[in-house]
């Protein structure tokens, strides 16, 4: 079965300073990959995905991550955080055989201060 | 259009008892899935639906069960609660079940005393 690591738990950063976290996952076959964003009190948001072609895909709010398929790790990346991306951040994997179902990492926790 | 909703949002049930949470995809949207979410165990797989079919199962006992009805609305429930059933139960829909994006609902808070 496929599995979902996220290493960094708990991330906090100055506004204004630049974000990378790190998603890794174990599967050899075709995946598709997400990162999903939990801001406090709200649901979950599809910031991007990857699905074929391009490995750099870029998101809302100006998030973008990189698909290396030889290190099997999908990071999530902004170049200026704000106070606003404070949030829990996911990333899943969805095996490439049309079945929905996500295997999501444990979330990295985002905390930007002003 | 209106986003995935779920239904109650908070509930709160004793061991033993069972409890049915519902969803309503987004219009249109005729794949659901539902997931599990607790602190220790994260976000879950629970099952998908497509059609009124359950196209795949996660890995959780029987006493979890779900269906899914002709206007693509899904139920899930829950018999024999335990405590460690608490947890935050959501709800994604998406269009098919091709390369679509879920699109995940608010959740239904689940409280087992």
């Amino acid at each position: 079965a496929q599995s979902v690591s996220q290493h960094n738990h708990h991330v906090i950063l100055s506004e204004a300073a630049s974000l990378e976290l790190g998603c890794n996952y174990s599967y050899g076959g075709t995946v598709n990959l997400f990162w999903y964003v939990q801001y406090p009190g709200q649901h979950l948001q599809l910031l991007l995905k990857y699905f074929s072609g391009d490995p750099l895909v870029k998101g809302i709010k100006g998030f973008e991550a990189e698909f290396i398929k030889s290190k099997f790790s999908f990071n999530l990346r902004k170049p200026s955080v704000q106070w606003s991306d404070t949030a829990e951040y996911f990333c899943a994997v969805n095996i490439n055989t049309g079945r929905r179902a996500l295997t999501f990492g444990s979330g990295t926790r985002l905390q930007v201060q002003p | 259009k209106a986003g995935v909703t779920q239904t109650p949002r908070y509930l709160i049930k004793t061991r033993g008892q069972q409890v049915t949470l519902s969803c309503s995809p987004i219009s249109g949207h005729r794949s659901v899935s539902w997931y599990q979410q607790t602190p220790g165990q994260g976000l879950q797989f629970l099952f998908e639906y497509f059609s009124e079919t359950q196209r795949n199962k996660g890995n959780f006992p029987g006493r979890f069960s779900g269906r899914q009805f002709s206007n693509s609305r899904s139920e899930m429930n829950v018999s024999t609660l335990e405590l460690g059933d608490s947890a935050l139960y959501l709800c994604a829909s998406s269009l098919s079940a091709g390369k679509e994006t879920q699109y995940f609902g608010p959740g239904t808070r689940l409280l087992v005393l």
